[in-house]
């Protein structure tokens, strides 16, 4: 049974390095959503993609971050120079195809610590 | 409406008890509502879901209401178990059209199962 997969689990980074987080969505998911979550809080939208296409990014910072979908492989979000206040739990979601339900099935998270 | 850092609501309950969890949603304008169930350390996990034309819907132990008039959504789950002890978050879709399935997240409740 193979969910959303997402790596590494836990990364460590010092400030000013890059960050990649990895997501593969569920078997037959065309659809990718990106989550932060701090500690005590609830999850804050950043992107969502489908295959090769940014639909929405609204909750994406303008800078240091991007996200990409690409045709073939896993989506990425990607952290450039990173800061402390980028520590957070990283949290992908997928949901199926088509214009049935949109209930989005989540990964594990990565968490990001940085030095 | 969105986490803004406070501390999460707690209820706690005795373990056979019945539990009802609330959340208020921002948009009169949603079409559609999920509660996630979080653990710590994983990933939200989908728990049952329910449509703007509904006003109540009945899985496994739990069921959920929603009140469009005062924009109100809880989740009722029945005969608590230890293994329910988690923080309980509720999601709306806004998107009639389906082409933006991006949710947003309310705070979270987190609920303590006394033994």
């Amino acid at each position: 049974n193979a969910g959303v997969m997402q790596n590494p689990r836990h990364l460590v980074r010092r400030r000013g390095q890059e960050a990649r987080l990895r997501c593969s969505p569920m078997k037959g998911h065309s659809h990718v959503y990106w989550y932060r979550q701090l500690p005590e809080e609830g999850l804050k939208f950043m992107v969502y993609l489908q295959k090769e296409n940014i639909i929405d990014e609204s909750g994406m910072p303008k800078e240091r971050f991007s996200a990409e979908f690409p045709k073939e492989g896993p989506s990425i979000l990607r952290i450039q120079q990173v800061v402390r206040g980028d520590s957070a739990a990283y949290f992908c979601a997928s949901s199926p195809s088509g214009t049935g339900g949109v209930e989005q099935y989540f990964g594990p998270g990565t968490r990001l610590t940085v030095t | 409406g969105e986490s803004v850092g406070l501390h999460l609501p707690t209820l706690s309950v005795q373990e056979g008890d019945n539990s009802i969890i609330n959340c208020a949603y921002s948009n009169s304008a949603s079409d559609y509502f999920i509660w996630y169930k979080q653990e710590s350390g994983k990933g939200p996990q989908f728990i049952i879901d329910i449509r703007s034309n509904m006003d109540k819907r009945q899985g496994q132990r739990v069921t959920v209401l929603l009140n469009k008039t005062v924009k109100h959504l809880s989740l009722q789950i029945a005969a608590t178990q230890p293994g329910d002890s988690a923080v309980y978050f509720c999601a709306e879709n806004i998107d009639r059209t389906g082409n933006n399935r991006k949710l947003i997240w309310g705070l979270g409740t987190s609920l303590a199962v006394n033994p």
